[in-house]
């Protein structure tokens, strides 16, 4: 079945310190999803993409859609405590069902 | 607040009991998903349900059922339970189900078997 990778599996920066998430799926995507899950709470919609080589920005987060729609990534520019949490990205399958990646937990350290 | 109703917040029990967890989905989404999270680990998709009908099922156990009622709501049964069905269950609703709609998720209940 399809599988949605991402790498790191944990990363720990510095406050005002870049990170970046890739995703990585083992088939063509339709759109990819991003979502954020802050410790203790539950996973919330960032942002969808869904064209080819797409690059969406909010605020301080960087989207991007690979050319071949089988990989993303997620950028966020000098980060801060509030970025905590676990990033997943999300693809759906050949039936639309949503399936997860592995999640990138973030940690912040001030 | 994502407008979507889980209960019970956590829920503990032993080996071998049968539980059935809620899901209230947001106004006027049709389409409900249960997902299962263990300890550190990613979202697992258990099953998903549009106005009433089964639509996709995930590697959900066969000790595992779920229905959605005719006001919407969904129930998760778990039946039989292991020490690793321990795990945070969390119910998402959507629009329309098709691929770009994105989910939202309830705050999860907190399943604990002793």
């Amino acid at each position: 079945g399809q599988q949605v990778m991402q790498i790191p599996q944990y990363q720990h920066v510095q406050e005002g310190e870049d990170f970046t998430t890739y995703c990585n799926s083992s088939t063509t995507l339709s759109n990819i999803q991003w979502y954020k899950q802050r410790p203790g709470g539950h996973p919330v919609f960032l942002i969808q993409l869904v064209k080819s080589g797409e690059v969406k920005k909010q605020k301080r987060l960087t989207f991007q859609f690979g050319e071949a729609k089988k990989n993303s990534s997620l950028h966020i520019t000098a980060t801060q405590t509030t970025d905590v949490g676990t990033y997943f990205c999300a693809g759906p399958d050949n039936t639309d069902k949503l399936i997860f990646g592995t999640g990138t937990r973030l940690q912040v350290f001030p | 607040d994502s407008g979507v109703t889980q209960t019970p917040k956590h829920l503990i029990t032993a080996t071998g009991q049968r539980v059935t967890l809620r899901c209230s989905p947001r106004s006027g989404d049709l389409s409900v998903y249960w997902y299962q999270q263990s300890l550190d680990q990613g979202l697992q998709f258990l099953i998903q349900y549009y106005n009433g009908e089964e639509r996709a099922k995930g590697n959900i156990l066969e000790r595992f059922s779920a229905q959605q009622f005719p006001d919407l709501h969904s129930e998760l049964n778990l039946s039989s339970l292991e020490l690793g069905d321990s795990a945070l269950y969390f119910c998402a609703s959507s629009g329309p189900p098709g691929p770009n709609s994105p989910l939202h998720f309830g705050n999860g209940t907190r399943l604990t078997v002793t």
